[in-house]
């Protein structure tokens, strides 16, 4: 039982590209995250997918999509990646989206020069 | 804008000594949660409680919660050096808001 789990650790990426971050959790949950964390900002919510099949903003949307690809599978893409974007990215799931603690997994830490 | 802001934002103890921290929100919520990060890692949950429920334990670990006053503390009694981390309260509906955290460091 893994969990949840991120790919990949590291990334550094160039002004422009573009990269999808893979999330995948194993423990049938419904309900999955993307975070950011900056220093000093603590967990910002990118976006959400309270069930398979739906996907919501959160916080800071802006510059990202995202893809339930499946119940397991949640992906995080960035079309043209920006210095602002230089963060650590955690993906969670939890078994629904109220009442319940969300699990994270490792982080991927992404620099953009 | 987040949700929960914790306070202190830094806190510094002896190995033995309780730690407490809080947490204000802004808007009614149905639940409050309180989560532990070890540096470089991802976020672990320590504990949730509801909004109609006053004081909650688990292990070392007692959380309260005061709605009229949207505030929660978290006291982790007799620390340990193993409890150094950053603590993040996230409170809320759906979905859950995250505050900035509070780094804790328990020297032995």
């Amino acid at each position: 039982n893994a969990g949840v789990t991120q790919t990949p650790k590291f990334q550094v990426l160039k002004t422009g590209q573009s990269m999808t971050l893979q999330c995948a959790q194993d423990m049938n949950h419904n309900s999955m995250y993307w975070y950011r964390q900056d220093p000093g900002m603590g967990l910002r919510l990118i976006y959400y997918s309270a069930s398979e099949g739906t996907t919501d903003k959160g916080e800071v949307p802006n510059g990202y999509n995202v893809s339930r690809l499946n119940k397991r599978e949640f992906s995080l893409r960035l079309e043209s990646a920006a210095p602002s974007q230089t963060s650590v990215y955690f993906c969670a799931s939890s078994p629904g989206t109220t009442y319940y603690e969300q699990y994270f997994g490792p982080g991927t830490r992404l620099t953009v020069t | 804008s987040q949700q929960g802001e914790e306070d202190p934002q830094a806190l510094s103890i002896q190995e033995g000594e309780n730690a407490t921290m809080n947490c204000s929100y802004k808007t009614s919520i149905n639940n409050l949660q309180w989560y532990r990060q070890n540096s470089g890692r991802g976020l672990v949950h320590l504990i949730l409680i509801r909004s109609n429920e006053r004081e909650k334990h688990s292990g070392r670990l007692r959380v309260t919660l005061d709605t009229s006053k949207k505030s929660s503390s978290l006291l982790i009694t007799a620390s340990r050096a193993a409890d150094t981390a950053s603590y993040f309260c996230a409170a809320g509906n759906t979905p859950l808001v995250f505050g900035k955290g509070t780094r804790l460091s328990v020297i032995a």
